[in-house]
């Protein structure tokens, strides 16, 4: 069975750093592209960044890029987003989730973290 | 960017009727030499993550049920669910993923019981 677990959310002061982590089960994680989605407090989902299986192509949404950071661990199954100079209208929900090659869009999701941007 | 727009943003609908729900996109999706449009459709209910329910506008995911349905093709897509179940209630969004990137979502539609 899928399964992505997402960890590392919590309450952080404007200008803060905070490091998600998503651990990956029930397949072969280095086989590939998983991407960040999040979702504000009654909002929509808005769509965060995503990395190719090995790690070498990333890319961001011109609100995060240059302060978030994805990665991945393949030998441990875990995927990542460092986020810093946390900006207020970061406050979401962080959702890590799977890109499926012959379904093309994203077809697991984990439960999501919460990240709280307040002073 | 592609931008995403969803109608209606809410709508009510009785038990076993149809709900038809519309996503227009500010460019085509369509990847002519593939013949894909690179467009998803996801049901979220609250406090759920999103769960996909049709992905190259009109293939239905293992497991969803066949009263949900994808059409379109381009910038106008459809969403169909062809008579209104209980649990059908939540927020549907679409997803475009034929840019590299931003990926990005409509703004959501909302359905209720009338």
């Amino acid at each position: 069975e899928v399964q992505l677990v997402e960890s590392g959310g919590g309450l952080v002061q404007p200008g803060g750093s905070l490091r998600l982590s998503c651990a990956a089960s029930g397949f072969t994680f280095s086989d590939y592209w998983m991407h960040w989605v999040r979702q504000g407090p009654g909002n929509g989902l808005m769509w965060v960044s995503r990395i190719n299986s090995d790690g070498t192509t990333t890319n961001y949404a011109d609100s995060v890029k240059g302060r978030f950071t994805i990665s991945r661990d393949n030998a441990k199954n875990t995927l990542y987003l460092q986020m810093n100079s946390l900006r207020v209208e970061d406050s979401a929900v962080y959702y890590c989730a799977r890109r499926d090659v012959i379904v093309g869009a994203l077809d697991y999701w984990g439960q999501g973290t919460l990240v709280t941007v307040s002073s | 960017d592609i931008v995403m727009t969803q109608s209606p943003d809410s709508l009510a609908v009785s038990l076993g009727e149809r709900a038809t729900i519309n996503c227009k996109s500010s460019q085509s999706v369509l990847y002519s030499s593939k013949n894909k449009n690179y467009l998803a459709w996801y049901q979220q209910k609250p406090g759920q993550p999103p769960k996909l329910l049709i992905y190259w506008a009109s293939t239905r995911d293992s497991g969803v049920p066949d009263r949900f349905s994808g059409s379109g093709s381009g910038t106008d897509f459809t969403l169909t669910i062809s008579s209104l179940q209980a649990e059908d209630v939540a927020v549907y969004y679409c997803l475009q993923y034929y840019s590299t990137p931003p990926w990005t979502f409509g703004q959501g539609t909302k359905v209720e019981i009338k």
